[in-house]
């Protein structure tokens, strides 16, 4: 299994909504990371686990915070999010999180906030 | 800090035509270097890699050749399909770890 699951594949929230997004993959990586996709633009790091800790914060604002509950799963939660916040999110996952491995993505969420 | 950057697009093509996008980064030491792919309406997959100079990284036809000298890693294939449409993106990461380093993406539309 070389995958990287992310679900919903859609969401539409309102700004005083709350939503999960939720990710797994079943490689035995140590690391996962979530980014940030504008259209045609390059992906964005927000933050990585590694091991289950937040290793990487990339100044992302509060109404999104990242929950990583075990080695196979990633959460990023949501709230009171802002209409330029719309975007595709990614998951990824690696090895280790050292420097020539590869990383491997999801098909994303396609977030859409009113 | 590390910075790559990418030929701009849209590359329009047509089927069989020679592709060349190019790469150049800049980095302190020696990165591994990637080029990701991404079809529409899907996450990116790695197409090829190089962790040293002069490694070539190869896959489905398509080639980049880490070029320590000239800082590149120029991606190339010599017959595209309509199905190699797609954004490409050059990318970089320290051996140590630490951010995967992304250019600006490559829009590449093969036309029949």
């Amino acid at each position: 299994d070389t995958e990287v699951t992310q679900t919903p594949k859609h969401l539409v929230m309102g700004m005083t909504n709350k939503k999960s997004l939720k990710c797994e993959q079943h490689m035995g990586h140590r690391a996962m990371y979530w980014y940030k996709q504008k259209a045609k633009k390059p992906p964005e790091l927000m933050f990585v686990y590694s091991y289950e800790k937040l290793s990487i914060n990339e100044s992302v604002p509060s109404r999104f915070s990242p929950e990583c509950p075990n080695s196979s799963l990633l959460n990023l939660h949501l709230h009171a999010l802002q209409p330029e916040d719309s975007a595709l999110y990614l998951c990824a996952s690696s090895q280790a999180g050292t420097g020539g491995e590869k990383l491997f993505f999801g098909s994303g969420t396609q977030l859409s906030v009113l | 800090g590390d910075s790559v950057t990418q030929m701009e697009g849209p590359v329009t093509l047509s089927e069989e035509a020679f592709l060349t996008i190019n790469c150049t980064y800049t980095a302190t030491g020696y990165p591994s270097l990637f080029w990701y792919v991404q079809y529409p309406g899907e996450g990116l997959q790695l197409l090829l890699k190089a962790t040293k100079a002069d490694d070539k990284g190869s896959n489905k036809g398509f080639e980049a050749t880490y070029r320590k000298e000239t800082t590149s890693f120029h991606l190339e294939k010599g017959s595209v399909q309509v199905s190699d449409s797609a954004v490409y993106f050059c990318a970089s990461r320290r051996n140590q770890g630490g951010k995967l380093i992304f250019g600006q993406g490559t829009e590449l539309s093969v036309k029949p």
